[in-house]
């Protein structure tokens, strides 16, 4: 069984940067090696939007709406990865979910996510 | 980047009905398309995968079909835990991989 769990702040102020991280339970056959990991978030109210994933090596690709302030980073020591977004407005308020992709294989869908962190951007 | 149209916005469908949702996507995306349910506070969770494969656990009135640009999410004999909101994905092309807005099917 896989688990992942959200974790960081619940209130950031605008022109900040809000980092989260997402730590991964699994059996050892399961670990995070070998996987791609991903961010998602949804605003309140409204649809799901991919943020970027991370391989486990390292790689990583962002959805280009977002490239300019996103960073993704992984530690496969401690078994979790991380997402920062700088410079946050408003419009960067939502639940933030982390979640697995495919076993060497970018082209796979979400299969575990964690059960999500709201972050607030507010003053 | 490959745009989702989900339709219909909201399905209302009584219990032990069946509901049909649709997906297309902007261009062509193979099978390479994943269905989720999110029910109210809860993450989404995997239903299918490459157009018509259920993940694991997920009952067998569930099924999916399509593929290139138009996809079908069936639901069979719908149960009360059914009524959620769902979501198309591609993972066909990136970046970046694109969600539906979403059908929320409720109860008539």
């Amino acid at each position: 069984q896989v688990q992942l769990q959200e974790s960081g702040p619940g209130l950031v102020k605008p022109s900040e940067t809000v980092s989260l991280t997402c730590t991964v339970s699994a059996d050892h056959d399961d670990s995070i090696t070998n996987y791609y990991w991903s961010w998602i978030r949804q605003p309140p109210g409204r649809g799901l939007e991919w943020i970027g994933f991370v391989f486990y090596k390292g790689s990583t690709i962002y959805n280009p709406s977002l490239e300019s302030r996103v960073t993704m980073s992984i530690d496969t020591s401690k078994s979790h990865f991380s997402l920062r977004l700088n410079s946050v407005t408003a419009a960067d308020t939502a639940v933030y979910y982390c979640a697995r992709g495919g076993y060497l294989d970018w082209r796979s869908p979400l299969s575990y996510w964690g059960q999500g962190i709201l972050v607030t951007v507010s003053s | 980047e490959i745009v989702m149209t989900q339709s219909p916005a909201t399905l209302s469908v009584s219990p032990g009905e069946r509901a049909t949702l649709s997906c297309r996507a902007s261009q062509s995306i193979s099978s390479n398309l994943a269905w989720y349910q999110q029910s109210p506070g809860q993450a989404p969770r995997l239903l299918i995968y490459g157009a018509s494969t259920r993940a694991a656990s997920v009952p067998a009135r569930f099924s999916g079909g399509g593929s290139g640009t138009d996809f079908t999410l069936t639901i069979n004999s719908l149960q009360s835990e059914d009524f959620a909101v769902y979501y198309c994905q591609q993972y066909n092309d990136w970046p970046p991989w694109t969600f539906g807005q979403g059908t929320r099917v409720e109860i008539k």
